[in-house]
């Protein structure tokens, strides 16, 4: 079955990057694409970004900035770096599967904090 | 940017109402609507896709309706598992947005 799982540190002091991996078991990379996706404390769902199945990416312009979205095919992994931490980059931190045009499959998060 | 704006932000019902979610974005959107439900400390689980179709494992007590800019989730007769928030998605343009949600809570 479709698994997503994401990883990484849970602590980032400001103005350093978050380096996140999201792990898939039952699918391709190849022929599905993986978006990344966070929702600060007590807040409401962001769109970050995506990867699609051919590779190409696209991002959310409010961060593109500090975001890139790679992925290493052969290991079923996606990566997410984003640099210039801020206390409001604050969030948990999902990627889900972007099958057409919505999110079908999500993983469990990662809670990242921003803090010195 | 889309906009998607749900209300209302907090709906308090009793277990066996009916109850009807809005969800309206900034300009026409077709039918590039998706719904979701997310439980207290767990990821959002989609419910509706394209505003009205149905997604396998999803119970039929949920429905969705409408076109352009105004977007209805349905639930007939709550069940006490249901009282989640909800969140509408436009996927008509890049970056996909979210509503800022509909909390759904007990009354």
């Amino acid at each position: 079955q479709v698994q997503l799982k994401e990883s990484g540190p849970g602590l980032v002091q400001p103005s350093q990057t978050l380096s996140l991996t999201c792990t898939v078991s039952g699918l391709s990379l190849t022929s599905n694409s993986v978006s990344w996706i966070r929702q600060p404390p007590g807040k409401g769902l962001e769109w970050m970004g995506v990867i699609w199945s051919n590779g190409g990416t696209d991002y959310n312009s409010a961060i593109k900035s500090r975001l890139s979205i790679s992925r290493d095919t052969s290991k079923s992994q996606v990566f997410l770096k984003m640099n210039s931490l801020q206390t409001e980059d604050t969030a948990m931190y999902f990627c889900a599967r972007l099958p057409g045009y919505n999110f079908d499959y999500w993983g469990q998060g990662v809670m990242v904090t921003v803090s010195s | 940017d889309i906009v998607l704006t749900q209300s209302p932000a907090t709906l308090s019902v009793t277990p066996g109402e009916s109850v009807s979610l809005s969800c309206r974005a900034s300009q026409g959107i077709s039918t590039s609507i998706h719904w979701y439900q997310q439980k207290s400390n767990e990821s959002p689980r989609l419910l509706i896709k394209y505003a009205s179709q149905s997604i396998s494992g999803i119970p039929s007590r949920f429905s969705g309706s409408g076109s352009g800019t105004d977007f209805t989730l349905s639930i007939n007769r709550v069940e006490s598992e249901d009282f989640s928030v909800y969140y509408c998605q436009q996927s008509y343009s890049l970056p996909y947005t979210f509503g800022a949600g509909t909390k759904l809570e007990l009354k």
